[in-house]
């Protein structure tokens, strides 16, 4: 149990462009989620929480205009990194706390975003 | 955005020997968890941490919630050439869902 998908694993896009980040909830219902980035050999940097039925919750200095997230159900975020330049090119992992557990969160496998 | 505290930052050691790692912090946690993660992939929850002072294993591994709640020990035993990784801790205060990430350890073992 307990076990989170993302998809894409990889992605390569041209600067200027958006690309959409999907984090699924594949056993287990999460009401909210959360989306990390990790530069190499740094460690996890909370983005925001996600929450379904209501608007994320950004961390500061991270750009709401720039990284959108919609909670669309118990199971599925969305993160799209708007108008994509190079200097966005990281791991983006999602987790997800079960709405039966308070205190645990599973990961995702990652999405390892390029742009060119 | 804040980070705890993590040593050693790396380590090599050689198969069979025992490692200790630690994690600090200048909050009090209600939650510490520890995660391993491979190269490429996301992070996997190894321990769950509860209480101040509780000492919970899983398998080779033991961890303990330290008794001033802020800070966090992982133990592993008889190291194995697959517990190569990144370990991270996380920890998380009353009210919040939101954890904080250690800065890492990275763990190399030498068969």
């Amino acid at each position: 149990g307990a076990v989170v998908s993302q998809h894409p694993s990889r992605v390569i896009c041209k600067s200027g462009t958006s690309v959409k980040i999907e984090c699924r909830s594949l056993d287990f219902q999460a009401t909210t989620m959360f989306w990390y980035r990790q530069f190499p050999k740094q460690s996890l940097m909370l983005m925001a929480t996600s929450n379904e039925g209501s608007k994320a919750t950004y961390e500061q200095g991270v750009e709401k205009d720039k990284f959108l997230i919609n909670h669309a159900s118990l199971t599925l975020s969305t993160l799209t990194v708007t108008s994509a330049h190079p200097e966005d090119s990281s791991f983006y992992i999602c987790s997800a706390k079960p709405d039966r557990e308070v205190n645990e969160q599973f990961f995702g496998p990652g999405t390892r975003l390029t742009v060119l | 955005g804040q980070q705890l505290n993590q040593s050693p930052q790396s380590m090599f050691i050689q198969e069979g020997e025992d490692v200790s790692m630690n994690c600090t912090s200048s909050s009090i946690f209600n939650t510490w968890l520890w995660y391993k993660q491979d190269p490429g992939e996301g992070p996997v929850l190894l321990i769950a941490l509860y209480k101040a002072g509780e000492l919970t294993s899983n398998g080779r591994l033991t961890a303990q919630f330290g008794i001033t709640r802020k800070d966090s020990f992982l133990n592993i035993s008889a190291s194995i050439p697959s517990d190569v990784g990144i370990y991270f801790c996380a920890g998380r205060s009353s009210g919040t869902y939101k954890y904080i990430f250690g800065t890492g350890t990275r763990l190399k073992v030498l068969a």
